[in-house]
């Protein structure tokens, strides 16, 4: 099993330009997480999808869209990047409703 | 809503040194506790966590946890550190209706060979 895996590891992007950021799992997981990694502030929660099919903000939804495309992937798409969007980024996926999340290697990007 | 709070946001031991680190969460109902450890260059790996039963929780590579409801705290300990400590260390809650986890800023804890 690979478990979480992230695409791709590093970006670099300008100011209003787009991306995808792809994850997906092989632990049929129905649970699938975005959160950003910023130092000082621990890990915050973009977009959450608790099953196939369902997506919810998180606690820093904005400029960020996701698409669950079906169990195993779970991508998150910046439309116009802003430098305030450089970040850290982890995917996780969960399973059971109390089960831990197991998090991606993450994607670094930087706007410039 | 729910909120994590570490206090220490770097600590610089010696290795052979006892470990504590502190983590307090908000939410009054009942919680799920989880610590997870990043080290440098790594994704974040899951250390320990509490559902219920007993407040002393062991984990991997030595670390344990002390929930203590009426001091809303679970708080991380290890009796003697190694360098391969080394890393950052995040405390996270989850209430127990809930789906999403909510986690505190981190600590950075070095150890010094």
């Amino acid at each position: 099993n690979a478990g979480v895996t992230q695409t791709p590891k590093f970006q670099v992007l300008k100011t209003g330009q787009s991306m995808t950021l792809q994850c997906a799992q092989d632990m049929n997981h129905n649970s699938m997480y975005w959160y950003r990694q910023d130092p000082g502030m621990g890990l915050r929660l973009i977009y959450y999808s608790a099953s196939e099919g369902t997506t919810d903000k998180g606690e820093v939804p904005n400029g960020y869209n996701v698409s669950r495309l079906n169990k195993r992937e779970f991508s998150l798409r910046l439309e116009s990047a802003a430098p305030s969007q450089t970040s850290v980024y982890f995917c996780a996926s969960a399973g059971q409703r109390n089960n831990e999340q197991f998090f991606g290697p993450g994607t670094r990007l930087t706007v410039l | 809503a729910q909120s994590v709070s570490q206090h220490n946001h770097h600590v610089i031991l010696s290795e052979a040194a006892s470990l504590e680190l502190g983590c307090n969460y908000s939410y009054g109902g009942t919680v799920n506790l989880f610590w997870y450890v990043q080290y440098p260059g790594q994704h974040l790996q899951l250390l320990l966590k509490y559902f219920s039963g007993d407040p002393l929780v062991k984990g991997i590579k030595g670390f344990e946890a002390e929930f203590i409801k009426s001091k809303f705290s679970f708080n991380l300990r290890k009796p003697s550190v190694q360098w391969s400590d080394t890393a950052e260390y995040f405390c996270a809650s989850r209430n127990n209706a809930g789906n999403m986890l909510t986690f505190g800023g981190g600590t950075r804890l070095m150890v010094k060979p």
